[in-house]
């Protein structure tokens, strides 16, 4: 079935440095994928959508300078987590809708927790 | 504003029961509904979804209800089996399919 790789899983950084997550969809094309955030026992929150060829679209209160999105291709999306600070340690996760027609269905990538010293 | 709340944070039951979970949502039309399962620190595994037309989806033993007009979904697991333990997520998204929603989830527990 179809895969949505993502890496890291895991990072740890120092304060004031970027990191960067990639997500890579492996048996089929994504003209979008979405990236998400999620704290311990919260539900997934909708960051921004990545537009390949254009750029992301990013939900209220989430600043694009802060998480740069960059969809090069058809299979690679990457969220930049840019000066991070503590309050930016989380689990960062992406998606892909199935390129099935109207199914809705969404492939998510392992997740990567970042956490910032 | 749209909200998804699925009642209960946690539900611990015997194995062999049936495991019910449900959704409720508010000022929101989807056009269809989904349920995804979520392991700790892994990213959530689709299981199904189900249409605003239709009334009720069964895979396996799993099984999902959906009453628009109660906004309500509920998420059946017949036969538990502590394998089944997880966190599962219910999910909305409109026609347009661009942007789903997600509930906080229901810990699952399924004590042998």
């Amino acid at each position: 079935g179809a895969v949505v790789s993502q890496h890291p899983s895991w990072v740890i950084c120092k304060s004031g440095t970027s990191v960067k997550i990639e997500c890579r969809s492996l048996d089929f094309q994504a003209t979008t994928m979405f990236w998400y955030r999620q704290f311990p026992k919260q539900s997934l929150m909708l960051m921004a959508t990545s537009n390949e060829g254009s750029k992301a679209t990013y939900e209220q209160g989430v600043e694009k300078d802060k998480f740069l999105i960059n969809h090069a291709s058809l299979t690679l999306s990457t969220l930049t987590v840019t000066s991070a600070h503590p309050e930016d340690s989380s689990f960062y996760i992406c998606s892909a809708p199935s390129d099935r027609a109207n199914t809705g269905e969404l492939f998510f990538g392992e997740g990567s927790r970042l956490t910032v010293l | 504003s749209q909200k998804i709340e699925q009642n209960s944070e946690a539900l611990n039951i015997q194995e062999g029961k049936t495991a019910t979970l449900t959704c409720n949502y508010t000022n929101y039309s989807p056009a269809y509904l989904q349920w995804y399962r979520q392991d700790p620190g892994r990213g959530p595994v689709f299981l199904l979804l189900i249409r605003e037309n239709e009334k009720e989806k069964r895979k396996e033993r799993l099984k999902v209800t959906f009453d628009t007009t109660l906004k309500q979904s509920l998420f059946h697991i017949t036969a538990s089996q502590p394998a089944d333990s997880a966190t599962y997520l219910c999910a909305l998204a409109g026609s347009s399919a661009s942007k789903i929603i997600f509930g906080s989830g229901t810990r699952l527990s399924i004590r042998p």
